[in-house]
């Protein structure tokens, strides 16, 4: 079975501050897909990033970088010099690639409150 | 403009009704999902759907139904069987392995 646990709960930073969401994730399959959402306090979830599982390198998206590592199972995400904009609740997901359906497993989410 | 859209946005059940919230995509995704979200909680799977005229239960299907009759609607009902349905509810879809799209969710409360 597939499962994805965030271990924080809740994450307050000062404005400026570098933060890294932690992602763990578990998985049978070979093939499968990770993700990052943001959910702003509007409530629709915005896709940030997808990362296949055959690929390691780790991205940088402006302040965003995303760090994958297949050998501890993890996906953590870190906002550097974070701003009250980036204030929200941010899920990671896993998604498995093989068979014939396919769910999409969210993490319980890690709230971020960036204070000036 | 492509997209999935959800409706009602609010809700309100008396209890012992059945309720049924609306999903529609118009991306031409194959598999569609509802999850329900409580305050301060994760997205929890209810059901998934990866072809029309088929659907599967998730982590938390009991007290809720689906059908899955065109690839571009996936309704939810939430029966009276479910005990506690106040939440928020968000549909969504995707094509295998890319990102999920979602709708704006509906917010269910039983008066």
């Amino acid at each position: 079975a597939q499962k994805v646990t965030q271990a924080q709960t809740e994450i307050s930073v000062v404005e400026k501050e570098d933060v890294t969401l932690d992602c763990v994730y578990e998985t049978r399959d070979t093939t499968y897909y990770l993700f990052w959402y943001k959910q702003p306090p509007s409530g629709e979830l915005v896709f940030l990033i997808r990362r296949n599982s055959f690929d390691e390198q780790n991205e940088i998206s402006g302040r965003y970088s995303w760090n994958f590592q297949k050998s501890t199972s993890s996906f953590n995400f870190t906002i550097t010099a974070s701003q009250v904009v980036d204030s929200a609740v941010y899920f990671c997901a896993l998604s498995e690639g093989g068979g014939t359906a396919s769910k999409l497993t969210f993490g319980t989410g890690t709230r971020l409150q960036v204070t000036l | 403009d492509g997209g999935i859209t959800q409706s009602p946005k609010y809700l309100f059940r008396k209890e012992g009704q059945n309720v049924t919230l609306s999903c529609e995509q118009n991306l031409n995704h194959d598999a569609m999902y509802w999850y329900r979200q409580d305050p301060g909680q994760g997205l929890r799977l209810i059901y998934y759907s990866q072809i029309v005229n088929d659907f599967q239960k998730g982590d938390i299907a009991e007290g809720y139904s689906v059908s899955r009759e065109k690839k571009e609607s996936f309704p939810l009902t939430v029966t009276s069987a479910q005990k506690n349905p106040t939440a928020f509810y968000l549909c969504a879809s995707s094509i295998r392995g890319a990102e999920a799209f979602f709708g704006q969710g509906t917010r269910l409360t039983v008066v």
